[in-house]
């Protein structure tokens, strides 16, 4: 156990489906951030958070839809995915200072069928 | 913008052989860096991290790193290789800003009996 919780750790789901993933934290961090990890390929920052505000986006399709309520959670809604989107999702949260590095949930292995 | 390179996307070793996973940087300013491990279907780890002072940096696990300015190299080394330390690594760098850390590739050890 890390501090950062994820779930769930495996998510199956059709193209027209629509779920949620959940990343919880009680490190105290203030920001947090959503990776995608697919296989053979570098890890992609997909968004950040600070202060509950996002900070960047990068060039994530619309089909991916995070949220951010509160400094504990972040989600990840998906909807009308498709199979390439199928990947290791990683949760991460950090104080944002030089020093501090990041702390990652297990993740959630999402296959898109 | 600072970037990390892992010229390596494999290193194989042979258990109880000494263990150097390479890491360049390219920072503007004070580089803060991170070494991060990854087994199979699990987040990131924290190995350890430099932020200014001795050169020679002592993390988890018994692994170390060199920071080393004039090559801006920080690889990552371990004096007696262990078959469970077969994992991917990763070297990461603090961004501008703060906001977020930038990671290379990754690098896979393989350790053999």
């Amino acid at each position: 156990e890390t501090g950062v919780t994820q779930t769930p750790r495996h998510l199956v789901m059709g193209m027209t489906n629509k779920k949620s993933l959940k990343c919880e934290q009680h490190l105290g961090h203030n920001a947090m951030y959503w990776y995608k990890q697919s296989a053979k390929k570098p890890l992609e920052l997909m968004f950040v958070y600070s202060l509950e505000e996002r900070v960047e986006n990068n060039s994530v399709p619309s089909r991916f839809s995070p949220e951010c309520p509160n400094s504990s959670h972040l989600f990840l809604h998906l909807h009308t995915l498709q199979p390439e989107d199928s990947a290791l999702y990683l949760c991460a949260s950090s104080q944002g200072t030089p020093a501090s590095g990041y702390t990652f949930g297990s993740g959630t292995r999402l296959t898109v069928v | 913008a600072q970037s990390v390179a892992q010229p390596e996307d494999q290193v194989n070793v042979a258990e109880g052989n000494p263990l150097t996973v390479k890491c360049t940087y390219s920072v503007s300013g004070n580089p803060y860096l991170f070494w991060y491990v990854q087994y199979p279907n699990r987040g990131l780890q924290f190995l350890l991290k430099y932020i200014t002072g001795d050169n020679l940096v002592k993390g988890s696990y018994g692994f170390e790193a060199e920071f080393n300015k004039s090559q801006t190299s920080f690889h990552l080394k371990k004096p007696s290789a262990l078959v469970s330390d077969s994992a991917l690594y990763f070297c990461a760098v603090r961004d501008i800003g703060f906001q977020k850390l930038v990671f290379g590739t990754g690098t896979r050890l393989l350790v053999s009996p």
